[in-house]
């Protein structure tokens, strides 16, 4: 089965600051998702990457799929503290079904 | 973009009722509804994909007994908790895809079940 390894599991950031948080698969991914979560609530969809070497951008937030389509990284410039949550990745299986990672918590210090 | 939502967003109930949490697509038809179990600190755990008109289809480890789900229409699916136990006690959370919006699965603002 496929897996999502994320990492770091957690960060901490002053604000104003650029951060990266990484999510590598096991197999090939064929579409992978990032996601904001606030604990206790939804999963607030970001990005949608599906070709090697994609990358988008949203406000200051850039996510990027690698060539070989098994890492993908998302990049926050300058973060504020509207920032913070948790960020989760998640990717298609070949069966129609979603798999993710654990999530990032990411808490930005005024 | 695509909006889903639950009710209730909180439950408390007592062990050994039932408890039913709905999930609409409130703008868009969802060929393909997904119940998720999100754990304190951890990701969401696959518990059933639920196809507009036909049975659940439940993961490995999931009581298809015991959480119920219903897809009724293009815009609700439902998932009620029978008998509920403490250990039931968790955050749920549904997504939704379907039409134009192709794959990318919408989520709602979950649901949070206590059971005393």
């Amino acid at each position: 089965s496929q897996e999502l390894e994320q990492s770091p599991q957690s960060l901490i950031v002053q604000e104003g600051k650029n951060l990266t948080i990484n999510c590598t698969s096991s197999k090939t991914l064929y579409g992978l998702y990032w996601y904001k979560q606030k604990y206790g609530e939804g999963l607030i969809f970001l990005m949608m990457l599906q070709k090697g070497g994609e990358e988008k951008s949203h406000e200051k937030i850039t996510a990027k799929l690698d060539e070989k389509k098994q890492q993908s990284s998302l990049h926050i410039t300058a973060s504020q503290p509207s920032h913070a949550g948790i960020y989760l990745c998640g990717a298609d299986t070949n069966a129609g079904k979603s798999t993710f990672g654990d999530g990032t918590t990411l808490t930005v210090k005024p | 973009g695509a909006v889903v939502s639950q009710h209730p967003s909180r439950v408390i109930c007592k062990s050994g009722t039932s408890v039913k949490i709905e999930c609409r697509s409130l703008d868009f038809q969802a060929t393909t509804m997904f119940w998720y179990r999100q754990f304190p600190k951890k990701s969401l755990m696959l518990m059933a994909t639920s196809n507009e008109g036909s049975k659940a289809t439940y993961e490995q480890g999931v009581e298809k007994d015991k959480f119920l789900i219903n897809h009724a229409s293009l815009t609700l699916s439902t998932l009620t908790v029978t008998s509920a136990h403490p250990e039931d006690s968790s955050f749920y959370i549904c997504s939704a895809r379907g039409g134009a919006l192709g794959e990318t699965q919408y989520f709602g603002p979950g649901t949070r079940l206590l059971v005393l």
